[in-house]
């Protein structure tokens, strides 16, 4: 199965930016997905084949990477963002996720 | 709007099975493919599988081939996972999402339903 390594937990203050990676043990194109969850919700789809913006959501969240090293990016962070982020990758069979990026508040 | 409404907590005893439902409105049901993902209690994301509705092929995650079984009814619009021989390790949230194509990513999710295993 592809592994997919995601930094650890960030502290951040509103305003601030902040960058999450994660990286593949094997190559997944551009077939590299990210999601918020917050606290007792579903997961909800933030950025599509690494660097698409999907409907709804600000621009303020980008994605970037290919290959196997991945970068998404929330600048300038805001309250409302304190989640659990993740990527997941469709480019192999499973489908995997990333453990998870948790960014609470300073 | 793209919706997917699952069915409610379930606590069900050891060795049992349960069956799941996510009933979709606001799109062509036969047209999307249908995931179904885990979350174990304070755990990530695993994917179980999909079904596509239109023809009612399946493809599982091999770890979960012989846990799970995922069905759909095209007149109803609800596709349904069932979960056999119930252990506390499948005691979790299970989501259903769709995608739009084979290789999608999870555009649209349902609220989830809490699986308990417990005697």
């Amino acid at each position: 199965d592809t592994v997919l390594t995601q930094s650890p937990a960030l502290a951040v203050s509103p305003g601030e930016r902040v960058t999450i990676s994660c990286r593949a043990s094997e190559s997944v194109s551009t077939l590299m997905h990210w999601y918020q969850q917050k606290p007792g919700q579903q997961p909800k789809l933030l950025i599509y084949k690494a660097s698409n913006l999907a409907s709804g959501v600000p621009a303020r969240f980008s994605g970037s990477g290919s290959g196997t090293d991945f970068t998404f990016t929330i600048d300038p962070v805001e309250a409302d963002d304190i989640a659990t982020y993740y990527c997941q990758q469709s480019w192999n069979s499973p489908r995997t996720f990333g453990g998870g990026t948790k960014v609470e508040l300073k | 709007q793209i919706q997917l409404q699952q069915s409610g907590t379930e606590l069900v005893k050891p060795a049992s099975s349960v069956k799941i439902s996510c009933k979709a409105s606001g799109y062509a049901f036969t047209s999307n493919y249908i995931h179904w993902i885990r979350q174990q209690p304070g755990n990530g994301l695993e994917w179980i599988g999909w079904i596509y509705p239109g023809n009612g092929n399946t493809k599982y995650n091999q770890k979960f081939d012989g846990k799970a079984t995922l069905t759909a009814d095209k007149s109803s619009s609800t596709a349904y996972m069932q979960l056999s021989s119930l252990t506390s390790e499948d005691s979790a949230v299970y989501f259903c999402a769709g995608s739009y194509g084979y290789g999608g990513w999870f555009a649209y999710w349902g609220q989830g339903t809490l699986v308990t295993v417990s005697s």
